[in-house]
Order: structure tokens, then sequence, then C-alpha cells
């Protein structure tokens, strides 16, 4: 059975960082194909693919965010870390990680964690 | 970047009625070494994370209800409910996982009538 879970803060004031970190079970970060991306959305609106770490560590990110963000793994803690820099009010939203395996969309996801953006 | 365009932005269907959402990509998302298109969609209930329903524009996903299908090809796409239920009350997503940067539909309300 595959869960991940997000955990971090749940309040960052402006300009600082927020760093998020999926933890999840089920599955392995080192199987050849497996990825784990990152997704937010903001109270009431779409969602927006964030980021992507693959079993080789290929990472891939969204071309709007790629200055603000990093995503890396730790393997050995089936854990997923996204860091977003300079944290603006207009970055408040659920944030999810979710799994996808080779080609595909995202078929597991976490409950999602929001983060309030606020001085 | 692919834009998902959904139409329409809400919908209100009368229960046991069928219900069509629709999903167009700015380019196509037909992905060559399957001939498929990397197109899903997903179903997100208030309060929930979403829930994949249909890939490869037309697969469901196991456990999903027969009355959802996924139809279509090239840069026009389609979500049917043949027969509305309660339960189905949500917001629909498109999303094409063909090209970086993923993106996704701007999402489709769907209400009771």
């Amino acid at each position: 059975q595959i869960t991940l879970k997000e955990s971090g803060p749940t309040l960052v004031k402006p300009t600082q960082t927020l760093t998020l970190t999926c933890t999840f079970s089920g599955f392995s970060l080192s199987t050849s194909g497996v990825g784990v991306g990152w997704i937010r959305q903001p109270p009431g609106k779409a969602l927006q693919w964030l980021a992507l770490i693959f079993w080789d560590d290929d990472k891939r990110y969204s071309p709007s965010l790629k200055s603000r963000l990093t995503i890396t793994k730790d393997t050995s803690k089936n854990q997923v870390v996204l860091t977003m820099t300079n944290m603006d009010p207009v970055d408040t939203a659920t944030y999810y990680c979710a799994h996808r395996h080779g080609v595909s969309p995202f078929s597991y996801w976490g409950q999602g964690t929001l983060v309030t953006v606020s001085s | 970047d692919i834009v998902m365009t959904q139409s329409p932005d809400s919908l209100a269907v009368s229960l046991g009625e069928r219900a069509t959402i629709n999903c167009k990509s700015s380019q196509s998302v037909l992905y060559s070494s399957n001939n498929k298109n990397c197109l899903a969609w997903y179903q997100q209930k208030p309060g929930q994370p979403p829930k994949l329903l249909i890939y490869w524009a037309s697969t469901r996903e196991s456990g999903v209800p027969d009355r959802f299908s996924g139809s279509g090809s090239g840069t026009d796409f389609s979500l049917t409910i043949s027969s509305l239920q309660a339960e189905d009350v949500a917001v629909y997503y498109c999303q094409q996982y063909y090209g970086i940067p993923y993106t996704f539909g701007q999402g489709t309300k769907l209400e009771i009538k």
C-alpha cells in the first residue's frame, strides 16, 4: 500500500525559506521509473505542478519557479524534501506530494499541508 | 508550456443524467512510444487531495466506477459520467503528463441540478 505524507511549517513569513518533507511508504525511490513530485493549490484555485525527482536523481522544475525551488531525496529515509526560497503571500497554498511510476500521471497523493505566508 | 483549457468552468446536471467535461491542450500530447495520449483526469472533493480517475486519456484507474469514461485524441479530450450520482459532486481536473512542466486545467465544478 502506497502512502505519502507532507510535513512542514503551517506559517512562514514573507522572504523566508519554506522546507517541506514528504515521507512515503509502500515503494522505493531507488526503483527504476519511480518519481515523487510536488504540486500546490492556492485556496479555491487550480493545481500547479512544482517539481519532480526521479529514482536516478534526475530533477525537473516548473520553469516559472525554478530559481526558487530545490528538490532532494533521501532514499534510506524514504523522504523527499522541497525547499522554496523567498516566500510571498501569493505562495499561500496547500502543498501536496505525489507518486508516479514511468510515463504516468500522479497515482498516489498525500493529504496535503496548508502553508500560509503572512507576517 | 502546454496550456490545458477546460470547459465549462461549472456544470449542473440532474441525478442520473450524463455529464461531460471537455479539455483542450494547446499542442499534441501524443506519446509516440505507445501511440497513446498523455492525458489524465482527476476528481477532487472538498478537503481532499485529487484522485486519479483516468490516464492515457481513456484508461480507468483501478476501482473507478465504469460510469466514468475518458475519450479524445490529439488536442481535444472529454470526461463523461454516464449517470450522475450524488457522490460525483466535485471539481474535475485534466492534466497533461507529456511534457515538462506538467500542467493542469483550471478545473470544472460539477454540481447537482
